[in-house]
C-alpha cells in the first residue's frame, strides 16, 4: 500500500510560468513532509520541508502547501527555470517512538521546464 | 561542512556473486544512517537504517545485510545476487534531532 502518492509521474511547463508538483498521503501519523530535487544519476538533495503544524512555507522561488484535511501537498516553482527540469520526489515523515521512525518517499514527478 | 560518499559510483555485477557498497559521512559524528533503493519506475525504499555503531533495522526482508563497523561508516552486503537487486543505491545521513536527510551521489548496480 503506497502511503505517499504522486499521481503525475511527469509534468511540462513553459519557462517563467508556474510548477505545481502535487503529492497525497495516506497515514495521519505522518507529521513532517520534505520535497527533494534529484538529477539524473545523482542522489537527490533536500529542497524544502514542512511541518504539520504549518500550512505554508517559502524560500525563494519555492512554496509547499499543505492542507491536512486533505492529506495533501503541493511545491510551487515560480518562476521556473530550465535548470529546475529534474525528479521531485515528496516524502513524508513518521515517528513511531523507541527509535522507530522512517522517511517514506513518493514515485517522484519528472519536471519538465521548456526554454 | 558535512559530506558523504559513496562507493563504487557503476557497477555491474553475475548473479549469484557478493556485494559490498560503501558509505562514509565526513563532518559530523554519530549520525543516523540509511540505505536505500531506487528501483525502475518505483520510488525511493528504505532498505536499513542504523542511529549507532553496530545498530542495524531492517525495513524490508531480502536477501542484502547492513552493518556500521564505525560511527560514520555503513555498508550494504550481499553473499549471492539476484537480478531483483539491479538498482541505483543510495546511502543518507541526518543529524540525530533532524528530520531532514542528505545523499550521497549512488551507486548504480546492474545484476546480470
Amino acid at each position: 500500500d503506497q502511503q505517499v502518492k504522486q499521481n503525475s509521474p511527469s509534468l511540462s511547463v513553459q519557462e517563467g510560468r508556474i510548477s505545481i508538483l502535487n503529492c497525497d498521503y495516506t497515514n495521519s501519523m505522518f507529521d513532517y513532509f520534505l520535497w527533494y530535487k534529484k538529477y539524473p544519476a545523482e542522489g537527490p538533495t533536500f529542497l524544502i520541508s514542512i511541518s504539520s503544524i504549518k500550512d505554508k512555507n517559502e524560500d525563494g522561488r519555492f512554496t509547499v502547501f499543505l492542507n491536512k484535511s486533505a492529506k495533501h501537498l503541493s511545491l510551487h516553482i515560480v518562476p521556473s527555470q530550465p535548470g529546475d527540469s529534474a525528479v521531485y520526489f515528496c516524502a513524508a515523515f513518521s515517528y513511531s517512538g523507541a527509535g522507530s521512525y522512517q522517511l517514506t518517499f513518493g514515485k517522484g514527478t519528472k519536471l519538465s521546464v521548456i526554454p | 561542512s558535512q559530506t558523504i560518499h559513496q562507493w563504487p559510483a557503476t557497477l555491474v555485477q553475475p548473479v549469484g556473486s557478493p556485494l559490498s557498497l560503501e558509505c562514509t559521512v565526513e563532518g559530523t559524528s554519530n549520525p543516523n544512517l540509511y540505505w536505500y533503493r531506487q528501483a525502475a519506475g518505483r520510488g525511493l525504499q528504505l532498505l536499513f537504517y542504523s542511529v549507532g555503531i553496530g545498530q542495524i533495522s531492517s525495513e524490508v526482508p531480502q536477501n542484502l545485510s547492513a552493518s556500521r563497523p564505525q560511527d560514520r561508516q555503513f555498508i550494504l552486503s550481499s553473499k549471492k545476487l539476484l537480478l531483483s537487486d539491479s538498482g541505483f543505491y543510495l546511502c543518507a545521513w541526518s543529524a540525530d534531532s533532524s528530520y531532514e536527510q542528505y545523499f550521497g551521489p549512488g551507486t548504480r548496480l546492474t545484476v546480470t
